[in-house]
């Protein structure tokens, strides 16, 4: 049982936009910033929103990330094929003094 | 350009030690936290711990009492030991890079090494 809630899938066709929710607590998302990370099929994770709604060089503008309270979005525009992998949020947890993530979100490109 | 790579047995008996090396090339260890983070087959991520570069360390609650990350300067490497490991142990191992003043960001990854507990 993972400390952030995701949903386990989620589902979109070419050129939609969708978004993959991220839920945690005060002593988390509620207090600290959130990062997402893309993992794709036998690869390592890799950043792509950071501090919430940042992106790190090279990361398309088509990711954005969002938060409000205790909880956290990802938002994917324009939807390509190659953004069907698993999607992870984390964030430090005040009560746990540790990083922890989410149980991670496959995407599927319908 | 900063470069990880994760090195140590693919298979380890229950019971017994894993141990995980972890050598950064392209840039120093100074300056940073140096992290390992799990993910069992099929599974989500977990982080483990890291070690500053002045060798200060916090660890992943669930595992403290089983888990040491050392670092070696002079090698430019740091390493991650668990113990007593169990069939539950078995995962995929990353070590990744931890910038200093933000806590769960992760910029840089190894490619991972499978360590599968078995007897």
């Amino acid at each position: 049982q993972s400390v952030l809630t995701q949903p386990p899938s989620a589902s979109g066709t070419p050129g939609q936009r969708v978004t993959i929710s991220c839920s945690g607590s005060s002593s988390n998302i509620g207090n600290n910033y959130v990062y997402w990370y893309q993992q794709l099929p036998g690869t390592a994770p890799k950043l792509l929103i950071y501090r919430n709604n940042q992106r790190p060089s090279g990361v398309p503008d088509r990711f954005s990330g969002s938060k409000s309270g205790t909880s956290a979005s990802l938002a994917i525009s324009g939807l390509r094929s190659e953004d069907e992998v698993d999607y992870y949020c984390a964030a430090w947890d005040d009560s746990l003094s540790g990083v922890v993530f989410g149980g991670g979100t496959k995407l599927t490109v319908l | 350009q900063v470069q990880l790579q994760e090195s140590g047995p693919g298979l380890v008996k229950p019971s017994e030690t894993l141990s995980l090396t972890c050598t950064v090339s392209g840039g120093s260890i100074s300056g940073y936290f140096w992290s390992w983070i799990r993910q069992p087959p099929g599974k989500g991520l977990e982080w483990i711990g890291y070690i500053h570069y002045s060798g200060s360390t916090n660890y992943n609650p669930s595992l403290k009492s089983r888990v040491t990350i050392s670092l070696d300067t002079s090698k430019n490497q740091f390493s991650l030991e668990l113990s007593s490991v169990t069939a539950a142990d078995t995962a995929m191992y990353y070590c990744a890079r931890r910038p200093a003043g933000d806590f769960a960001i992760f910029d840089y990854w190894g490619q991972g090494t499978l360590v599968t507990v078995s007897s």
